[in-house]
């Protein structure tokens, strides 16, 4: 199995709720990612996961709060969110983030959020 | 400075074209990992391929191919005879270590149109 599967593909909500946006893999991989993506601009990582532990977190406001649950799932935690997060949020995952490895990322097929 | 620099924005070809995507990086890394990404409109990220930095030998799969020059930090991507399901926006990325990290910085994209 060579997928990362994110739920749901869309989402919309008001600026007072609480969401939560899913990614799995079953690819054995030991690291998962969060990006954010706007339209016509590459992706913008938000958090990086390292064997369940939160190693990255690129100055994401605390709206958005991640969770990794195992080493197979990814969530990412929405509450009061702003009309200007609206995006694609993509999940990843790599085998590593170590040195040693390549770094070759995964991408789920994203969910394209809204704000109300 | 960018760290990844794909300077066409747009480009329009007519079906059965060849079409060349460029990709000029810079780092400072001697092992570092080369990739090229498609995102088709459904917002996907795609793997197309990975090149090692110590590997310059050039690859064709199919109607793709990729010329990696050291010497120029550039890793162009061709498709020959292009198809309207080409379609898409390129994204050429740099895998770098970050600390003892590797971490994936994208170039800006190039939307590329095939028109029938």
């Amino acid at each position: 199995d060579t997928e990362v599967t994110q739920t749901p593909k869309h989402l919309v909500m008001g600026m007072t709720n609480k969401k939560s946006l899913k990614c799995e893999q079953h690819m054995g991989h030991r690291a998962m990612y969060w990006y954010k993506q706007k339209a016509k601009k590459p992706p913008e990582l938000m958090f990086v996961y390292s064997y369940e532990k939160l190693s990255i977190n690129e100055s994401v406001p605390s709206r958005f709060s991640p969770e990794c649950p195992n080493s197979s799932l990814l969530n990412l935690h929405l509450h009061a969110l702003q009309p200007e997060d609206s995006a694609l949020y993509l999940c990843a995952s790599s085998p590593s983030t170590s040195g040693r490895s390549t770094n070759e990322q995964f991408f789920g097929p994203g969910t394209r959020l809204t704000v109300l | 400075a960018q760290k990844v620099t794909q300077a066409q924005t747009e480009i329009s070809v007519v079906e059965k074209e060849d079409v060349t995507l460029d990709c000029v990086y810079e780092t400072r890394d001697t092992t570092y990992y080369l990739f090229w990404y498609k995102q088709p409109p459904s917002g996907e990220l795609v793997f197309l391929i990975r090149r090692n930095s110590f590997d310059e030998q050039n690859e064709i799969s199919g109607r793709y191919s990729w010329n990696f020059q050291k010497s120029t930090s550039s890793f162009n991507f061709t498709i020959t005879a292009s198809q309207v399901v080409d379609s898409a926006v390129y994204f050429c990325a740099l895998s770098e270590l970050s600390g003892s990290a590797r971490q994936l910085t994208f170039g800006s994209g190039t939307q590329l149109t095939v028109l029938p």
